[in-house]
Formats: C-alpha cells, sequence, structure tokens
C-alpha cells in the first residue's frame, strides 16, 4: 500500500497526558498537512508543511500542539496536557504539487478521557 | 464504526437516478474548489476540483458546477450507485495559501 499511513489508528488518554502521532505522506509527496475532525463536521485545517518548512499554521494550532517534519518525509503531531476538547479525527494529506490533490491518510482518532 | 454522517443534511436517491449535492462557500476570495467523498472511518477522498475561472467541469459520472455571483457550489453524480453512499464535502481555498476550508458535509445514501 503506497497510500498515507498514520498511527497509532486510535489512541485513548487521560486528561493532562501528551501523545504524539505520525504521519508517513506518499514518498514523492514533498507537501503535507494536517486537519482534525470532529463527528459531524468537515476536516479543519492545522497546519502545513513543504519539505520540512512549516509554512502555514491555523489558530486553532494552540501552544499545547506543535508538528514536525524533520527530515521532510514523515511528521509528527504532538498534543500536550491533553484535554477532553482535543478528542477528536487526526488527519494528514500529503500532495505533490502546490495545486495537487491531497491525499488523505485513514486518521487517528483521539479520546481524552 | 463511528458516523461522520451523524447530524448532517441527508440526501436519499433511488439507485440508478442522478444525485445533485449543493454547497454554498464563504469566501469570495476563494479561487480553487474541490469535492471530497468521505465513508466512514476512513479519510477524505478526492473527487473532482475547479478553479475560479471555470464555471463547469466533467469526470467520470461526476460533473461540478460553479456559480460564483451566488457563491454556489454543485456536484452531480450520474447512475448513482450504492458505493456512492458517503458524505460528501466542498471545500475551497484562497489564492497563496494551501490551507483548505471544508464546508458542511452533506450525507449521501443511495436506496437500493
Amino acid at each position: 500500500d503506497t497510500g498515507v499511513s498514520q498511527n497509532p489508528r486510535h489512541k485513548i488518554t487521560k486528561r493532562g497526558q501528551n501523545v504524539t502521532f505520525r504521519c508517513d505522506p506518499i514518498s514523492e509527496h514533498n507537501r503535507l498537512y494536517w486537519y482534525r475532525q470532529t463527528l459531524g463536521q468537515g476536516p479543519e485545517f492545522l497546519t502545513y508543511f513543504q519539505n520540512e518548512a512549516q509554512l502555514e499554521k491555523s489558530r486553532l494550532l494552540s501552544d499545547r500542539f506543535s508538528a514536525e517534519r524533520p527530515k521532510g518525509s514523515f511528521s509528527t503531531l504532538e498534543i500536550q496536557r491533553t484535554e477532553q476538547g482535543d478528542s477528536a479525527m487526526y488527519l494528514c494529506a500529503s500532495s505533490l504539487a502546490r495545486e495537487g490533490e491531497q491525499y488523505f491518510g485513514p486518521g487517528t482518532r483521539l479520546t481524552v478521557t | 464504526g463511528e458516523s461522520v454522517g451523524l447530524h448532517l443534511p441527508t440526501l436519499s436517491v433511488q439507485e440508478g437516478d442522478n444525485s445533485i449535492i449543493n454547497c454554498a462557500y464563504s469566501n469570495s476570495a476563494s479561487d480553487y474548489f474541490i469535492w471530497y467523498k468521505q465513508e466512514s472511518g476512513k479519510g477524505p477522498q478526492f473527487i473532482i476540483d475547479i478553479r475560479s475561472n471555470m464555471d463547469k467541469r466533467q469526470g467520470q459520472r461526476v460533473t461540478v458546477l460553479l456559480n460564483k455571483t451566488v457563491k454556489h457550489l454543485s456536484l452531480q453524480i450520474a447512475a448513482t450507485q450504492p458505493g456512492d453512499s458517503a458524505v460528501y464535502f466542498c471545500a475551497e481555498r484562497v489564492p497563496g495559501y494551501q490551507k483548505v476550508t471544508f464546508g458542511t458535509g452533506t450525507k449521501l445514501q443511495v436506496i437500493p
């Protein structure tokens, strides 16, 4: 399977704990995106990388959230001191060019108890 | 499994009929529009896109219409099949940015 992969698929954590998610984009794609989706809503943009550079960040990405793409390949999204409101599906997508379609991964479902 | 379509507007269509899903987009500055299909438990899947210098674009069994005057986008699916059952989202992008803003989804139910 050469699509976008995300790990883990599900994460249950207690409030206050830190969590980290990983996204592996399609290998030749230099652009990578993170979104958050809650039940019944469309995905909300969080951040965008071109290669290793983080070029866009949403105001939704509070100081508890940090994303990295150190070598321009895989990316990690870390949430510190999780809150119940962080419970959502976290989606990663990648694309080849600025005008290219974004290919989404299956997401990581986070539940904060 | 979880339902992506919880509390979303629902369109029910008989198998074989044509479906039309409508979307009102929010930003008159947007110049690129995309339709996505999302099945339960999966990420969104690209269907078709259109740029603001066009008013119609056709793909395989799908057509997107863009009316910039009233900021309206529609997706037409010909000969709807059970496999088309999913939640459909329109999305828009403003020039100079990669951020894609998704609209409110519509759940399409195909009746066999």
